[in-house]
């Protein structure tokens, strides 16, 4: 298996534009966490999916942020609009069934907004 | 809710001094706990968890955690590190229960100095 996979590696945007940052899990794993990681706040889990469904999104700063599950190999994390303070590493994390280890993070998207 | 205390935002050490990072965990259930190790510009790789059982937790590179319930505490020591551990370390707690998530600390960087 290729692991978690997360596009695009980097993302440099300016200020205002739309930014859509892409997670496939390893197949049949069902749950999917987006966490996002500063220098500030270090790890954050942002959202995260059980089966599609998202589960718990409390941690979603703002609702310039949204996130979608529409199929068990894809997910998106969106920001419309963008700002600065929104320039972070953003990982993706997937996890199979109910036990409470086995996570498998990807690589991360570096996003800077300037 | 759970919570994670690293107790040392950086760890400086001479390569083969041992080393000890400092984590303390707060939680009104029984709780499983991880160390994740964060390589510069990598994702997080498990280093080793704690589930049930015994309390002493080794890593297949020297590391080890001891789980003592009575301080809520996991810290992780090696007795000799070596420049290549050189990297952020994570300390993390969840729960039982399929719909759980994973908590980190702060994080601590060790840096190894020859």
């Amino acid at each position: 298996d290729a692991g978690v996979i997360q596009s695009p590696r980097h993302e440099v945007t300016e200020m205002g534009q739309e930014v859509t940052l892409r997670c496939k899990p390893i197949s049949g794993h069902d749950y999917l966490f987006w966490y996002r990681q500063t220098m500030m706040r270090g790890l954050e889990l942002l959202i995260y999916f059980n089966n599609n469904v998202p589960i718990d999104d409390s941690g979603m700063p703002e609702d310039r942020f949204s996130a979608k599950m529409p199929n068990a190999s894809f997910s998106t994390l969106k920001i419309q609009p963008s700002e600065p303070r929104d320039s972070a590493v953003y990982f993706c994390a997937s996890r199979p069934g109910a036990l409470p280890y086995g996570y498998t993070f990807g690589s991360g998207t570096r996003l800077t907004v300037v | 809710a759970q919570s994670v205390t690293q107790l040392d935002s950086q760890v400086p050490v001479f390569e083969e001094a041992p080393v000890e990072l400092r984590c303390n965990y707060s939680s009104s259930v029984s709780v499983y706990l991880f160390w994740y190790v964060q390589y510069p510009n990598q994702g997080l790789q498990l280093l080793l968890k704690y589930l049930s059982g015994s309390t002493l937790v080794e890593s297949i590179n020297g590391f080890e955690a001891e789980f003592n319930k009575s301080q809520t505490s996991f810290h992780l020591r090696k007795p000799s590190v070596h420049i290549s551990d050189t990297a952020e370390y994570f300390c993390a707690v969840t729960v039982s229960g399929g719909y759980n998530k994973l908590i980190f600390g702060a994080g601590t960087r060790l840096a190894v100095h020859p």
